[in-house]
């Protein structure tokens, strides 16, 4: 069985400066790995994903995440942060054998302050 | 709008009562996930199926819940003798198959169990 662990429940910062979301996964088998943002009383929406080849990965609103097999990691990065990345975030895994079901990890807060 | 639709958005129920929420997958998309999600938590898987089938259970799924997708198009997901306990956001999600493991969510339906 899979299970991923972010790193920060709440991660407050400007306007404007770099952002790291850190996520760990845990699994015996292959696993996809995807990044969701969640906005307030909203389903989630597809930031990014890795399935293979280069383990950096370019999300959609400036986002991009490196994939660490050795380290387990899936952190998502972002070098300059609007008020509108205010939301939650979560990191989730799949098996690769199924690519079934979703694991996700419990979210990250991330606050955009002016 | 070709996106995933969940209806009820919300549903505020008396302990007790039976409920039951309808997803309506992207046309084509022939799996179909629903998750649950508690205030403050990731989502957690509850099922899913490939096309009419349900081909996986969580424990999660109690005695009390029944999903359904009658031709694989649209799902239902009912809940009887509610508890308390099953206040959170239920999310639909689907995919184009097991090769595409990129899952589309709704908005989510809210039930709130008085």
């Amino acid at each position: 069985a899979q299970s991923v662990t972010q790193l920060d429940s709440q991660v407050p910062v400007f306007e404007e400066a770099p952002v790291e979301l850190r996520c760990n996964y845990s699994s015996s088998v292959s696993v996809y790995l995807f990044w969701y943002v969640q906005y307030p009383n909203q389903g989630l929406q597809l930031l990014l994903k890795y399935l293979s080849g280069s383990t950096l990965v370019k999300g959609i609103n400036g986002f991009e995440a490196e994939f660490n097999k050795s380290q387990t990691s899936f952190h998502l990065r972002k070098p300059s942060v609007h008020i509108s990345d205010t939301a939650e975030y979560f990191c989730a895994v799949s098996e690769e054998a199924s690519g079934s079901r979703l694991t996700f990890g419990e979210g990250t807060q991330l606050t955009v302050n002016p | 709008d070709t996106g995933v639709s969940q209806d009820p958005r919300h549903k505020i129920t008396k302990r007790g009562q039976n409920v039951t929420f309808r997803c309506d997958p992207i046309s084509e998309h022939n799996r179909l996930y629903w998750y649950r999600q508690t205030l403050g938590q990731g989502p957690e898987f509850l099922t899913y199926f490939q096309n009419e089938a349900q081909l996986e259970k969580s424990r999660l799924l109690s005695d009390r819940f029944s999903a359904e997708r009658p031709k694989g198009s649209f799902s239902t997901l009912e809940i009887q003798r509610t508890e308390q306990g099953d206040s959170a956001m239920y999310l639909c999600a689907s995919s184009s198959g097991p090769w595409n493991t990129e899952a589309f969510f709704g908005q989510g339906t809210r039930l709130t169990v008085v």
